[in-house]
């Protein structure tokens, strides 16, 4: 069975402090990690896409990276706009994501 | 363009009652999607429409129905509204598989049940 672990499940942060945040998977046949960001009240946002082991995506303070196992989402320097949800999910196409419960980042100015 | 617009933004059912949620997407996505939200778990698909005319069920489809009405439409319809359906309910759409593209959220639906 597919499965997503993110950890940790809340993380706070000060301004310009960096972190990681973990995406650990076991899926059958990945055909692409995705990385979204949730704020409060909204839908979730496509940020990255990963599809084999030693890719790496940047987006401003943001790098996610791939290994056979996990994910990890770098911030570097976060900003206190940076603060939302972070969701993972991977799969077989989009019928069969399946999601992480997700990480609540705040960072504190 | 207005991406997935999703209605009602909130909505308070007693128990048995019925309503449906409405979605529609202006991307001419082919494929459209009903997930629901809950406190400590990750999203999990209720229903999807891989195209106009065909819907097929997800992880947790009991107690829903859905219409896929034409390409810009689909519908969430609860026919018994139950306690244990009080979430957050987010329709998404896809584009055409061009690589595994990403799904792209409305901004939910907050629904209780009492």
């Amino acid at each position: 069975e597919d499965q997503v672990t993110q950890s940790p499940e809340a993380l706070r942060l000060q301004e310009g402090e960096s972190s990681s945040l973990n995406c650990s998977y076991t899926v059958s046949g990945l055909r692409g990690l995705f990385w979204y960001r949730q704020d409060p009240g909204k839908g979730p946002e496509f940020l990255f896409t990963l599809y084999s082991a030693g890719e790496e995506k940047e987006k401003e303070r943001l790098k996610a990276t791939l290994t056979k196992k996990e994910s990890f989402l770098h911030i570097t320097a976060p900003k206190p706009e940076d603060s939302a949800t972070y969701l993972c999910a991977v799969g077989q196409g989009a019928q069969k994501l399946v999601f992480g419960q997700g990480t609540r980042l705040t960072i504190n100015p | 363009n207005a991406g997935v617009t999703q209605t009602p933004k909130f909505q308070v059912l007693k128990t048995g009652q019925s309503m449906t949620l409405q979605c529609a997407q202006d991307m001419n996505h082919n494929s459209m999607y009903w997930y629901r939200q809950d406190p400590g778990m990750g999203l999990r698909l209720i229903y999807y429409s891989a195209s106009e005319g065909t819907t097929d069920k997800g992880e947790v489809p009991n107690g829903y129905n859905v219409s896929r009405l034409n390409k810009r439409e689909f519908s969430l319809r609860l026919e018994s509204a139950a306690p244990s359906q009080t979430s957050v309910y987010f329709c998404a759409s896809i584009p055409p598989d061009r690589g595994n593209s990403p799904l792209h959220f409305g901004n939910g639906t907050r629904l209780t049940v009492t």
